[in-house]
């Protein structure tokens, strides 16, 4: 079966920039999602299509990738993107997430 | 404002049977496949089940293919999942959630939690 690899864990100061990467195989031919989840929510489409966001999300949160690792960067992070984020892609007609990463504001 | 609201969770032994439901607003609900995607308590996010805007095509990930059921009822802006033969590892909040234009999920509902205990 199809596997994306988080990083159990994130930590950021206030105000940094956080990386986060979602790794498989060949996940560079394929299109990639990130998801938030604020504790207790639902989660909230933050990108699209590997680097796109939806209105409404804010301009620190962008995408990039290379080769088979997609990297989901807030850029001068804040108390309120504390959350678990999840990528997603399909293989072979299947939604596969990522396990999530605890992105934590120090 | 496009809504999901799911209900139907609860307490069910092993071996039995419940059917949630997502009811939609604020958008054209025929027009969008729809999915289902399950969390267990503390864990991530694991997809469930899809289905079309027509019913003509449903999909399902291989730990509940044969136990479950996805369908739609585009005149009432509805769609059910039914869950037999229920697990104790299929415990998890239940979320519904739109299939956006670009194989992401756009709007989530906030979920129903199912016990199987």
């Amino acid at each position: 079966s199809y596997d994306l690899s988080q990083p159990p864990s994130v930590s950021v100061s206030p105000g940094h920039n956080a990386g986060i990467t979602c790794s498989g195989n060949q996940l560079g031919d394929k299109y990639t999602y990130w998801y938030q989840q604020r504790p207790g929510q639902s989660p909230v489409l933050v990108i699209y299509h590997d680097s796109k966001r939806p209105s409404g999300i804010p301009d620190r949160f962008s995408a990039s990738k290379s080769g088979d690792t997609t990297t989901l960067t807030i850029t001068g992070t804040q108390t309120m993107d504390e959350a678990d984020y999840y990528c997603q892609a399909w293989d072979s007609g299947s939604v596969i997430f990522g396990g999530g990463t605890k992105l934590t504001l120090l | 404002e496009v809504l999901l609201e799911e209900s139907g969770g609860g307490l069910v032994k092993p071996g039995g049977s419940l059917t949630l439901s997502c009811s939609g607003s604020g958008f054209s609900f025929r027009s969008y496949a729809m999915t289902w995607v399950r969390q267990a308590p503390g864990k991530g996010l694991q997809w469930v089940s899809s289905i079309n805007s027509r019913s003509t095509n449903t999909f399902y990930a291989d730990s509940v293919r044969g136990r479950f059921t996805v369908s739609r009822d585009n005149a009432n802006n509805s769609l059910f999942l039914q869950l037999d033969s229920l697990r104790v590892e299929d415990t998890a909040v239940y979320f519904c959630a739109r299939d956006g234009d670009y194989g992401d999920f756009d709007h989530w509902g906030l979920g129903t939690l199912v016990t199987v205990s």
